[in-house]
């Protein structure tokens, strides 16, 4: 099975901050790779598929890279609706869920 | 307007059964495939289980031989049962699925909650 991992696990930043979370894969994922945002209390919403591939209707500041077993998600700009945990997932084989990483205000 | 509906969970003993149902609207059910994500009080997403259009099934292994996923692509209906229940068991059961054709889960349902306790 395909373990992953996210870092930081918490995160404090302040609106209009740029902010990086890594993630990786306990094997290589061939692109494979999507994030997640939820927040508190709310449904995970697909912000980024295919690594690097914006998901319909989010917005730009949110992108994604990486290959191989290390990708990054970078919010530019970050905005109030922001504060919230996120998660990378693997659908190479199956699928994984990172542990999260939660991004609060500083 | 596509819609996934949870129901079926509630409180279950140690040991315990509950059938959980997505009730699928708006998207042609026959070509998608489904997964079912929980997520325990406080803590992170966990993959459970998906089914295929071809009707094959994976499992967590922390599931695997307790449940079952299935589907009835007549009553657009995705399905968990869930069998020797424990309290760690105890979540909030999600399905979800493709639409938009990203090779993952773009639509969530609102969750339905299993808790497993005496």
């Amino acid at each position: 099975d395909i373990q992953m991992t996210q870092s930081p696990s918490t995160l404090s930043a302040s609106v209009g901050d740029r902010v990086t979370i890594t993630c990786r894969a306990s094997q290589s994922l061939s692109g494979w790779l999507a994030w997640y945002r939820q927040k508190p209390g709310k449904v995970p919403e697909l912000l980024i598929h295919k690594a690097s591939s914006s998901q319909s209707g989010v917005p730009s500041r949110f992108s994604g890279s990486g290959s191989g077993t290390e990708f990054t998600l970078t919010i530019t700009n970050l905005q109030p609706d922001d504060f919230a945990t996120y998660y990378c997932q693997q659908y190479s084989s199956h699928f994984t869920f990172g542990p999260g990483t939660k991004v609060d205000v500083k | 307007e596509v819609q996934l509906v949870e129901s079926g969970g509630g409180l279950v003993q140690p040991g315990g059964s509950l059938r959980l149902s997505c009730a699928a609207s708006g998207f042609t059910f026959s070509n998608n495939f489904f997964i079912w994500v929980r997520q325990a009080p406080g803590k992170g997403l966990e993959w459970v289980s998906v089914i295929y259009t071809s009707y094959v099934t994976y499992y967590s292994d922390s599931v695997k031989g307790r449940f079952i996923i299935s589907r009835d692509n007549s009553k657009n209906t995705l399905y968990l049962q869930m069998n020797s229940l424990r309290p760690e068991d105890t979540a909030v059961y999600y399905c979800a699925t493709d639409i938009g054709l990203s090779g993952t889960t773009d639509y969530w349902g609102q969750g339905t909650l299993v808790t497993v306790s005496s």
